[in-house]
Order: structure tokens, then C-alpha cells, then sequence
């Protein structure tokens, strides 16, 4: 079964400071791995999809990395802002279809 | 669609009543997921749907749980006989199921909050 683990389960930290957000998983026979960002009552919505063949994934000020050997990915927020305070949210598929999410690193982006 | 929407957003029912949860995918996607976000308890898999069909329901947490897919669209995911600890919100997520049985990009509606009293 696969086991996903976020930390730091909160971060808080002044604007224009680098985000960096680890996640561990078990099971290091993935195709992919996802990042999503959580609003308070809201859905999810997917940051960034990184393959199994690749080892990292940029879009504008995020980037994750990943590393199957070691079971860990991390992802990158540059040059933070108060837009970015959300919870984000790790996912490796557990099976052939099924994700396993961790419980996710709430991010506070003070002015 | 612009994107996956379901109906209800909230829903406050009486402990013993059944409940339906509706979810539109994003038109064409094939592949159509429900999650279950309890406090506590992280976002755990229910159900997976490819087309019509769901190969696995094993994460569904009890008998009282059933979902359906018509039409490889619209999904329900009814809940009978309603417990408090099935107060939860619940997720649905759709994807362009291309990639086969490998899971791809999931986008997901904002959910449906379910509250038993």
C-alpha cells in the first residue's frame, strides 16, 4: 500500500521568501506523482504532474523535483506571496488508477 | 466543460436518510474518480470509473455506499441510510483516461460537503 507523507505539516513565512515542501512516499514503483494546491473550502486543482522518466517539473515560479530511488519529491515556490497561503497536497498513484494523497503542508505567506 | 462540477455544494441530511451526490466530469474525460475528505482522516479513494464501469470498489467504506455512471458522463454516488461519521466532503475527479490504466492529470470539482446530523 502506498504511504505518503508531507512535512512540514505547516509553514509560515514573510513574503519574497522560497517555499521548499517535501513528500516522501513507499512505494517507489510510480508512473507519476502530483502536486495540487488546496483553498480553504475549496477543491483541488493540479499544480504539476511530474513522470516517472523525469526529474523535475517547472511552471513559473514552481518546481518540483522528483527522485523514485529515495521516494521523495519536493516542490519549489520561488519568491513567495500572500496568494500563495493554501494547503498543498502530495499524491502517488496507489495502484493503477487510485492516488494516495499525504495530508498535505498548510503554507502561510505573511505581508 | 470548463470543468468538473457537482451538486450539491453543501448538504445537511438527518442521520438514517439516504443522500445523492452528483458529479459532471470534463466533457470527453473518460476516466472519473471519487474521493472522501474527512477531517482527520486526509482524502482517501472510493471509486473509479472507466466509462461506465468501475473495476474496483473496493475503497468504498460500506455497503450503504453505491455509485453509478451513465452514459460515461454524470456520476452519483448515493449514500443510504445516512451514519454522522459519514460527515465528510466529498470529492469527484475526472481524467482524459488516455494514458490507459496509469493515472494522468486529475482535475477535480470543489466538492460536496456533506454534514449528518
Amino acid at each position: 500500500k502506498q504511504e505518503v507523507t508531507q512535512i512540514p505539516a505547516a509553514l509560515s513565512v514573510p513574503e519574497g521568501e522560497n517555499l521548499v515542501l517535501n513528500c516522501s512516499f513507499t512505494d517507489s514503483a510510480i508512473y507519476n506523482l502530483q502536486w495540487f494546491r488546496q483553498d480553504p473550502g475549496k477543491g483541488l486543482t493540479s499544480l504539476l504532474l511530474i513522470q516517472s522518466s523525469q526529474r523535475e517539473q517547472t511552471s513559473g515560479r514552481l518546481n518540483a523535483s522528483l527522485d523514485k530511488s529515495s521516494g521523495r519529491s519536493t516542490l519549489y515556490i520561488a519568491a513567495s506571496q500572500p496568494g500563495d497561503s493554501a494547503t498543498y497536497l502530495c499524491a502517488a498513484p496507489g495502484g493503477d488508477y487510485k492516488l494516495s494523497f499525504g495530508a498535505g503542508t498548510t503554507v502561510t505567506v505573511r505581508a | 466543460g470548463a470543468g468538473v462540477s457537482q451538486s450539491p455544494s453543501n448538504k445537511v441530511t438527518e442521520k438514517g436518510k439516504d443522500v445523492e451526490l452528483r458529479c459532471d466530469p470534463i466533457s470527453g474525460h473518460t476516466a472519473l474518480y471519487w474521493y472522501r475528505q474527512s477531517l482527520g482522516q486526509g482524502l482517501e479513494f472510493l471509486i473509479y470509473f472507466q466509462g461506465n464501469s468501475a473495476p474496483d470498489k473496493s475503497g468504498l467504506p460500506s455497503d450503504r455506499f453505491s455509485a453509478e455512471r451513465t452514459g460515461g458522463s454524470v456520476s452519483t454516488l448515493t449514500i443510504q441510510r445516512t451514519q454522522q461519521e459519514d460527515s465528510a466532503v466529498y470529492l469527484c475527479a475526472s481524467s482524459s483516461g488516455l494514458a490507459g490504466p496509469r493515472p494522468d492529470t486529475q482535475y477535480f470539482g470543489p466538492g460536496t460537503r456533506l454534514t449528518v446530523l
